[in-house]
């Protein structure tokens, strides 16, 4: 069966600290990947999502990125953090083709000092 | 573009009691639709989907139908206990021209609170 991995379940950073949270999925191949941000109570917005090896699709303007150097790794990272970087950031994966539902990691909550 | 409403929370609920959370949707294309829980602390969990007009979707006592004259996939529960109390989330990916890349767009998500 599929699995997916996000680490570190919790971090905190002070500002201006560099940033990396990995995602790996396991039991699939050539999956789509996705990375969200969940603000505290609020909804989920999409950040990046990935059809293949280095390919990264940007959704809003912000002081991330992504990178995906294997077929099923997925990284989010940051140079610089900002205090609005704060949030629950969900790793999910989906199969290719059409009525496929997303499944989603445990998460990362990442607070920012 | 497409986008999913969902009815304000909080919702509180005593345990046994009948549970309604309205979701309606717009896209351009013909969508498939979700529902997602997410308990305290962790990530999105599918409750369960549909993906055509009239298609009923289960899991777990919860019900949605997909109705497409409403644009609407309300999620039901006839009993709900203290263990459903979480977010829920209703989703579409929308399959238009068939390059959304499995993307999905969530509405606000709605809080259920069950007092036993």
């Amino acid at each position: 069966s599929q699995t997916i991995h996000q680490w570190p379940a919790t971090l905190v950073q002070p500002v201006g600290s560099p940033l990396s949270l990995e995602c790996t999925v396991e039991g699939t191949s050539n999956p789509n990947l996705y990375w969200y941000r969940q603000a505290a109570g609020r909804g989920l917005q999409l950040l990046f999502y990935s059809v293949g090896i280095g390919q990264i699709s940007s959704e809003v303007p912000q002081n991330l990125s992504a990178s995906r150097p294997q077929d099923r790794q997925f990284i989010l990272s940051s140079k610089k953090l900002l205090l609005s970087d704060s949030g629950f950031y969900l790793c999910a994966w989906t199969g290719k083709g059409s009525n496929q539902p997303q499944h989603f990691g445990d998460g990362t909550r990442l607070s920012i000092l | 573009g497409d986008s999913v409403t969902q009815m304000e929370g909080p919702v509180t609920l005593s345990e046994e009691a009948f549970l309604t959370i309205n979701c309606t949707y717009t896209a351009t294309g013909y969508p498939s639709l979700f529902w997602y829980v997410q308990y305290p602390g962790e990530g999105l969990q599918l409750l369960l989907k549909a993906t055509k007009a009239d298609d009923k979707g289960s899991n777990k006592g919860f019900e949605a139908t997909y109705r497409k004259e409403t644009t609407s996939f309300h999620l039901e529960k006839g009993s709900v206990q203290v263990s459903d109390s979480a977010v829920y989330f209703c989703a579409l990916s929308d399959r238009a021209g068939g390059t959304s890349y499995g993307k999905l767009t969530f509405g606000q998500g709605t809080i259920l609170t069950v007092h036993p």
